[in-house]
């Protein structure tokens, strides 16, 4: 991808431990997004986090964004089997709002 | 809370066959986007449109062509269709008041036999 890279490209944890997913991206941004998805299916919106916000919360989700280093992270705590996924960081520039892709980090949920 | 409809789910189709796509947004969302996403890639954006003008483009092949109608829903027609078109096609939709977020259908698979 042209902005983005995450890391890992998988991950695989205990149910009930936390997974952290790192995006990096190479030029300024507007907003930073993360998506989720099952294999093969849609994209579900999780949060946006803007150029000017370094921290964000949603249920178990956390993410942080460091505009200084071009990098944010997806914290998930106390992970589920149904967070097995592959998770996706978005970001797009001031006055241009398509949105560009990381390469994707799969995450895996063992029981 | 009413989601992007992306119709039809799953299309097959021969190589050189024209295939029409169709994205129903949020209601409210005045910014649709198409994206295609090839099998185990990152989607990749195509084109957008806001309030039924074409706002940008990205690598959307000449044979591929979109408009956005009166009621807001989108169309994306493919012809003369190839092998590497096959992939899922997603619909995004947002708000322009609200930071770009964008919300996404379930997606299109389109096959190309």
């Amino acid at each position: 991808s042209q902005q983005g890279e995450e890391d890992p490209q998988a991950l695989s944890i205990q149910e009930g431990e936390n997974a952290t997913m790192n995006c990096s991206y190479k030029t300024s941004i507007n907003n930073l997004q993360w998506y989720r998805q099952n294999s093969g299916r849609g994209l579900v919106h999780l949060i946006l986090i803007r150029s000017n916000e370094r921290e964000k919360h949603s249920g178990r989700l956390r993410v942080t964004l460091d505009t200084s280093k071009k990098s944010s992270s997806l914290l998930i705590t106390a992970s589920r089997a149904a967070d097995t996924a592959s998770y996706f960081c978005a970001t797009d520039l001031f006055g241009n709002e398509k949105l560009t892709f990381g390469t994707g980090t799969r995450l895996t949920i063992i029981p | 809370a009413a989601g992007v409809i992306q119709s039809p789910r799953h299309l097959i189709k021969e190589k050189r066959e024209t295939a029409t796509l169709k994205c129903y947004p949020i209601p409210r969302h005045d910014t649709v986007y198409w994206y295609q996403q090839g099998p185990g890639q990152d989607p990749q954006f195509l084109i957008s449109f806001y309030e039924k003008m074409q706002s940008d483009k990205g690598s959307i092949p000449d044979r591929f062509s979109a408009q956005q109608f009166s009621d807001y829903h989108s169309e994306l027609n493919m012809s003369s269709l190839e092998l590497g078109d096959s992939a899922l096609y997603f619909c995004a939709s947002s708000q322009r008041t609200t930071y770009n977020e964008q919300f996404f259908g379930p997606g299109t698979r389109l096959t190309v036999l």
